[in-house]
């Protein structure tokens, strides 16, 4: 069966500095979102992206992030600085529709000291 | 603003009896409804979801049950095992996003 692969499972970074993560979606998927979930919790939309540019943000989502589909199967988000704060689990999912069921990855989880 | 949410944080259930999780939503306009299991250390999974047009859905062992007139939805577990201890979110998908209740965590005990 095919599922959302994402790396690595685990990131620590020191605060400040650009972490990347990344995500495979299935493959014929054509809209991709990434989700945050600080431990304890409820999940968060961050952002969707359908043909190569942002269709959706949320309030969490300000300049310090960015995504990029960089090839024909990876989805990245990158945070330029990060925070403290940004320390969570971060699922990518994908989804054939808009309006379709999301499938999430394994999510992520990044630690920022 | 779209909020969804849920009752309560924790229900504990012997296995082999029902289980009945709630959610409430604000939002009249919301059409399409998920529920998700998330395990410890995993992604959250798809379990069944519902659109605006039903008021009923049924899968295998499970149930979901909206109520537009009061904005609720629930989900019933039938035979609860202990494979289903996880939490359980509600999630309304809003087109390019979901918005996600806090979780209820389903405790399933021998």
């Amino acid at each position: 069966e095919p599922e959302v692969t994402q790396t690595p499972s685990h990131q620590v970074t020191q605060m400040g500095q650009e972490v990347i993560l990344r995500c495979v979606p299935i493959s014929n998927h054509l809209y991709f979102y990434w989700y945050r979930q600080i431990l304890g919790q409820k999940v968060e939309f961050l952002v969707s992206f359908y043909n190569n540019e942002i269709s959706e943000k949320s309030e969490i989502f300000d300049d310090q992030f960015s995504v990029e589909r960089p090839d024909g199967s990876n989805f990245t988000l990158k945070i330029r600085s990060t925070k403290l704060e940004d320390s969570a689990m971060y699922f990518c999912a994908s989804s054939t529709t808009n309006n379709n069921e999301q499938f999430f990855g394994p999510g992520t989880r990044l630690t920022v000291l | 603003g779209e909020s969804v949410g849920l009752h309560l944080p924790t229900l504990s259930v012997q296995e082999g009896d029902n289980s009945i999780i709630n959610c409430a939503y604000s939002n009249s306009a919301s059409d399409y409804f998920i529920w998700y299991k998330q395990e410890s250390g995993k992604g959250p999974q798809f379990i069944i979801d519902i659109r605006s047009n039903m008021d009923k859905r049924q899968g295998q062992r499970v149930t979901v049950l909206l109520n537009k007139t009061v904005k609720h939805l629930s989900l019933q577990i039938a035979a609860t095992q202990p494979g289903d201890s996880a939490v359980y979110f509600c999630a309304n998908n809003a087109g390019n996003m979901l918005t996600f209740g806090g979780g209820t965590r389903l405790m399933v005990k021998p």
